[in-house]
């Protein structure tokens, strides 16, 4: 399976803009960008997914790099329902099922 | 979309004995997975099925774990003859279809403590 490599941790302001990278040096062209993250006492959630493209929905953008060796999830507001951990998932068009989580990284707010 | 349900949402039992959660799927999605996480840990992979039919099974489900799904529906995961190391929380997901634009969406987990 592809691998991904995220910061451990990080902390960012209640209502600025965070930016959380990940990092996919090894993907293919048929792997998926998919980004999970997960709540105290839940399970994973899903947020976004992107092939090429920059994505953006209601709930975060996605900016893929040219290479696509890396990507970064943009919260655009944060705030303090948004601590969590964040799981960077390379998902195959073609290949296998299951999803690979890491340890993502674990996004605190300050108020 | 009620989204994935999983029972019970806790679980505490005596070492040796037999447990079994459920999970119902989205209605709509022929796919659903099995995966177990430990504290600290990102989910692990154990097992799917498309329909009624298990497609792939981890090498951490031993033989001690048996998952079902009959009708291609709700499906159970059981463990017999728990140890400590069982320990953990159990998630369920379901998906619509294959194919890597294909989220999972997850139940909240059932935590399981052995005794």
């Amino acid at each position: 399976d592809a691998k991904t490599t995220q910061p451990n941790s990080m902390e960012s302001n209640e209502e600025e803009p965070v930016h959380l990278p990940c990092n996919h040096s090894t993907i293919s062209g048929t792997d998926y960008i998919h980004w999970y993250r997960q709540l105290p006492s839940q399970g994973p959630e899903y947020v976004i997914h992107g092939l090429t493209s920059n994505v953006n929905n209601r709930m975060a953008s996605l900016a893929i790099a040219e290479d696509r060796k890396s990507s970064t999830l943009i919260l655009h507001r944060a705030t303090l329902r948004d601590a969590a951990v964040y799981y960077c998932i390379l998902q195959n068009d073609f290949g296998n099922e299951k999803l690979t989580f890491g340890t993502g990284t674990r996004l605190t707010i300050i108020p | 979309d009620t989204g994935v349900s999983q029972n019970p949402r806790h679980k505490i039992t005596k070492r040796g004995q037999n447990v079994t959660f459920r999970c119902d799927p989205i209605s709509e999605h022929n796919r659903l997975y099995w995966y177990r996480q430990t504290l600290g840990q990102g989910p692990e992979f154990l097992t799917y099925f498309q329909n009624e039919a298990q497609l792939e099974k981890s090498r951490l489900l031993s033989d001690r774990f048996s998952a079902e799904r009959p009708k291609g529906s709700f499906s159970t995961l059981e463990i017999q003859r728990t140890e400590q190391g069982d320990s953990a929380m159990y998630l369920c997901a379901s998906s619509l279809m294959q194919g890597g634009e294909q989220p999972q969406h997850f139940g909240d987990g059932t935590r399981l403590s052995i005794l």
